[in-house]
């Protein structure tokens, strides 16, 4: 089992859509969750970054952490065309070590 | 100007050749890291650093050494290229918990 698993899509929505991005992780050490945009072509972009549970909000985007179901998500609310990209996960024990990513999931937002 | 450069950005090298991954960053962050990112399989930590006299193997480090020649600059070589080191390598660097920069990505293909 890998440590980090995030369903690879492709996820293809209408424009406005909410949008639900999820990983599933096992190692119950992690504290520190991100969550990352990648365009093609490009390197990635920190998007969200959140300490232990709970949820945060910035904008049209939402993470949430559940750490007793070892579970992040992120929401995107009124989804936009621009909106399509990799979304990655990533978590690590004591933040700037060793993050470990999941495999993106890849997002298409339809006009 | 960007604030993370990577130097090629495109590679072409044969097996057992050494090559060097260069990376700069404008932002004055101490932590510098170096990442591979394969399809499915997502980002994995090759090495980081946290200042110029630190340096730590990630989770990939074998086949790989770096170098932090100043807090700007941190190099990844392949000492003798392989054809699984076929790969997408990104430079990144961080300050704090909220900040954190990628590099546009070196593709490189060994033969």
């Amino acid at each position: 089992q890998k440590e980090v698993e995030q369903d690879p899509g492709p996820l293809s929505v209408p424009e406005g859509a909410i949008v639900s991005l999820n990983c599933t992780y096992s190692n119950s050490a992690f504290q520190y969750f991100m969550w990352y945009r990648q365009y093609s072509r490009k390197g990635p972009e920190l998007l969200m970054y959140t300490y232990s549970s709970g949820n945060k909000e910035d904008g049209r985007f939402t993470a949430q952490v559940d750490k007793s179901s070892k579970y992040i998500s992120l929401f995107i609310r009124d989804s936009q065309p621009s909106d399509s990209a990799t979304y990655l996960c990533a978590m690590s024990r004591n933040y700037g070590q060793n993050f470990v990513f999941g495999p993106g999931t890849r997002l298409s937002v339809l006009p | 100007d960007a604030d993370v450069t990577q130097t090629p950005r495109n590679r072409i090298t044969k097996t057992g050749k050494r090559i060097m991954l260069e990376c700069s960053q404008t932002k004055g962050h101490d932590r510098m890291y170096w990442y591979r990112q394969d399809p499915g399989l997502g980002l994995r930590l090759i090495y980081y650093s946290f200042d110029v006299k630190d340096i730590n193997k990630g989770e990939i480090s074998d086949g790989y050494s770096v170098s932090r020649q100043a807090q700007a600059k941190f190099s990844l070589s392949l000492e003798s290229a392989i054809p699984n080191q076929t790969a997408l390598y990104f430079c990144a660097t961080d300050g704090s918990q909220e900040t954190q920069y990628f590099g546009p990505g070196t593709r490189l293909l060994v033969l």
